[in-house]
């Protein structure tokens, strides 16, 4: 597709469960972030990928989110045991280069709900 | 965690208005700065890219200023639309890797 395409829109989930959210960037973009919201916060960075590596994944809120990025082009973002404070939306987006001129090129976000 | 701030929050104009909004960050180790637009349902886009002291960019009946020595950048709209309505993000590169520092954005509603 031409956008930065991301799966599921929605998920709603139990506490305690694993979820995973799927992240397609446009097609060459080397660089590929994540994102999240929650609610009546700002956009938290998480992580991001330069090819398949994750130089720094220092956002990730704690052990139990994990990502990864194969072939260049899709990323995985896991969240095990999922918790209340895991309810956000989850943005990714993609960039061309990595550098800091470059526009970040977003996806509509997954929006994930913990029961 | 870096400080990056918008103001105001929100903001209401009438359609033909002309308006803006600040975002103030830390001055030290600046790379670049972002403004982008986020319509409801929407995913980001963005609106501009700045990376030097001074540096004006305008796109259509949008435009920004950025000053780097005091640590803020200005978003103008001019005649507002009400297609302008959307939440206006900036965010602040310290390093050149795009991990971007986020503020909580201006919600503009624009009133027909």
């Amino acid at each position: 597709g031409a956008g930065v395409s991301q799966s599921p829109s929605n998920k709603v989930t139990e506490k305690g469960k694993d979820v995973e959210l799927r992240c397609d960037p446009i097609s060459g973009h080397t660089a590929l972030y994540w994102y999240r919201q929650s609610l009546g916060q700002g956009l938290e960075f998480l992580i991001y990928f330069q090819g398949n590596s994750a130089p720094d994944k220092s956002g990730l809120p704690s052990d139990r989110f994990s990502a990864e990025r194969t072939g260049g082009s899709v990323s995985t973002l896991t969240i095990q045991r999922t918790q209340q404070e895991d309810s956000a939306v989850y943005l990714c987006a993609s960039s061309y280069v990595l550098s800091g001129t470059g526009e970040l090129f977003f996806g509509e976000g997954s929006r994930l709900t913990v029961l | 965690i870096l400080n990056v701030e918008q103001s105001p929050q929100s903001l209401h104009v009438q359609e033909g208005d002309s308006t803006n909004f600040t975002c103030s960050f830390p001055s030290s180790n600046f790379y670049a700065l972002h403004w982008y637009r986020w319509e409801t349902a929407k995913s980001p886009e963005a609106l501009f890219v700045m990376t030097l002291n001074g540096d004006e960019k305008k796109k259509g009946r949008i435009s920004a200023t950025l000053n780097t020595k005091e640590g803020y950048s200005y978003l103008y709209i001019k005649g507002s639309q009400p297609e302008d309505s959307a939440t206006y993000l900036c965010a602040l590169d310290q390093t050149g890797a795009n991990n971007l520092f986020f503020g909580t954005g201006t919600r503009l509603t624009v009133i027909p």
